[in-house]
C-alpha cells in the first residue's frame, strides 16, 4: 500500500539549533517526493521536491532534504532554525503519470526563543 | 508557478446550509484539485476538477455532498452541501505542475466551521 509516515507529530527546537524532520514512504514505483510548509492560517507552500538526480536537494528558506532509497526516507533538514520556521510540515509522495499525491499527517514545529 | 486566489478565507455556517468556495487561478490549467484538511489531520483529496467534464471523486466523497463546477480553465467552485459539524475543516484548492513533478500550488484555504 502507498503511504507516507511522519513519525514525529510535534518537535520543539531552540532558535539556532539544527532540525531534522523525518519522512518515510511506501510507494510501488519511482517516487516523486515533496516537502510542504503550512504556516498558521495559510495554505501549503512547496519547500522542495525530488524526482531524480542528486539525492540531496536544496529548497527555499534554507531547507534541504536527502532521498535515501534504501531506507525509503526523505528527511528534511535545516542547519539553523529561525523563529519564523515555526509551522506545520508535510511530506508527500507521488509518481510519474499521476497527479494524486499522498500526504503524511504532518509535523508541527515549535521554535523556542 | 501559478497564483491561486481562494475565497472565502473562513466562514462560520449553520448546520444544514451550504457553502460555495471559489478558486481562481492566474493561468489556464487542465486539472484543479480540491482537498480537505480536517483538524489535526493530513490532506485528503476530495476530487479532481477537469474543464468540460464531470469531476472525478475519491472514495468516500460524493457529488451530492460536494458538487464541483469547472466552467473554464482558470476557475472552479466546490460546494459543501447540507453541512454538519463533521464538515468543519480547511478546504484547499490546488493545481499541479508538469507531469506531477512540480508538486502542487495551493490556494490559501477556506477554514470552515459548522455550528
Amino acid at each position: 500500500a502507498q503511504s507516507v509516515t511522519q513519525p514525529d507529530i510535534h518537535i520543539t527546537v531552540s532558535e539556532g539549533a539544527s532540525l531534522e524532520l523525518r519522512c518515510n514512504y511506501s510507494y510501488g514505483a519511482t517516487p516523486y517526493l515533496f516537502w510542504y510548509v503550512q504556516s498558521p492560517g495559510q495554505g501549503l507552500q512547496l519547500l522542495l521536491k525530488y524526482f531524480s538526480g542528486d539525492t540531496l536537494v536544496q529548497g527555499i528558506k534554507g531547507f534541504e532534504a536527502e532521498f535515501k532509497r534504501s531506507q525509503s526516507s526523505f528527511n528534511l533538514r535545516k542547519p539553523s532554525v529561525h523563529w519564523s520556521d515555526a509551522a506545520e510540515y508535510f511530506c508527500a509522495v507521488g509518481g510519474s503519470g499521476t497527479y494524486k499525491y499522498i500526504f503524511g499527517t504532518g509535523t508541527r514545529l515549535k521554535v523556542l526563543a | 508557478s501559478a497564483v491561486i486566489s481562494q475565497k472565502p478565507s473562513r466562514d462560520i455556517c449553520q448546520r444544514g446550509t451550504s457553502l460555495t468556495i471559489q478558486c481562481q487561478v492566474d493561468s489556464q490549467v487542465t486539472m484543479m484539485f480540491w482537498y480537505r484538511q480536517q483538524p489535526g489531520q493530513s490532506l485528503t483529496l476530495i476530487a479532481t476538477a477537469n474543464q468540460g467534464s464531470e469531476a472525478t471523486y475519491e472514495s468516500g466523497f460524493v457529488i451530492d455532498k460536494f458538487p464541483i463546477s469547472r466552467p473554464n480553465l482558470t476557475f472552479s467552485t466546490l460546494t459543501v452541501s447540507n453541512m454538519s459539524p463533521e464538515d468543519s475543516s480547511i478546504y484547499l484548492c490546488s493545481v499541479a505542475g508538469l507531469q506531477g513533478k512540480e508538486g502542487y500550488t495551493f490556494g490559501s484555504g477556506t477554514r470552515l466551521t459548522v455550528v
